[in-house]
């Protein structure tokens, strides 16, 4: 079995500051590791994702992930948030043994000026 | 556009209907997704092609969902006597690989309302 917690319903972060959204997994097996964004009336985007090898992995748009195996955790993480940041942010992971990539319930990230 | 393309993008049905969601991946796109979205959930796996083969249906809710991708490319998700809980999001996504590592495009979503 495998799932995702996102502990978070919600993160509040001032434009400029830097951001954290925090996920943690279990699999049975390999983890493969995936952040998706959803905006407003738009479909689900890719922003990165972890297979093997280094544990800081860089996305689009300035993101980036941090994998900790013995924490299992792979919390997103961006330097300066910007107000278009704001969105609606999915950690997902599928193990080695299958196809379904299982979703977390989301986190809601709202960047102020 | 290069996208993948869902329609309708919105779909109202009357309870007991038959209803047919399509999804056009991404020309090549070997693999293709189907996913429910309920409100302020996450994605829930559906079932899983790889070019014309449905290699995973395990995240099918019941025998009246039923999806097919006859030709490796255009997918169709139906849902036969539609019932109040089938309301939700039903997102398609494609991707180019195979694998485990295989990150997947999705698009906009139908909107299904059962009334």
């Amino acid at each position: 079995a495998q799932s995702v917690a996102q502990p978070e319903d919600q993160v509040n972060v001032a434009e400029g500051n830097p951001l954290t959204v925090k996920c943690t997994y279990s699999v049975s097996g390999n983890p493969y590791l995936f952040w998706y964004v959803q905006y407003p009336n738009r479909g689900l985007q890719f922003l990165l994702k972890y297979i093997t090898g280094d544990n800081l992995v860089k996305g689009s748009y300035g993101f980036e992930a941090e994998f900790n195996k013995s924490q299992t955790s792979f919390h997103l993480k961006k330097p300066s948030a910007l107000v278009s940041d704001s969105a609606l942010y999915f950690c997902a992971v599928r193990d080695d043994s299958g196809y379904a990539l299982n979703f977390g319930k989301g986190t809601s990230l709202l960047v102020t000026p | 556009g290069a996208g993948v393309s869902q329609s309708p993008r919105y779909k109202v049905a009357k309870r007991g209907q038959d209803v047919a969601l399509r999804c056009d991946p991404i020309s090549g796109h070997v693999s293709l997704f189907w996913y429910q979205q309920a409100l302020g959930q996450g994605p829930e796996f559906l079932t899983y092609f790889q070019n014309e083969a449905q290699l995973d249906k395990s995240g099918l809710p019941s025998d009246r969902f039923f999806a097919e991708r006859p030709e490796g490319s255009v997918s169709t998700l139906k849902i036969q006597r539609t019932q109040q809980e089938d309301s939700a999001v039903y997102l398609c996504a494609s991707s180019v690989r195979q694998g485990p590592s295989m990150e997947a495009f999705f698009g906009q979503g139908t909107r299904l309302t059962v009334v």
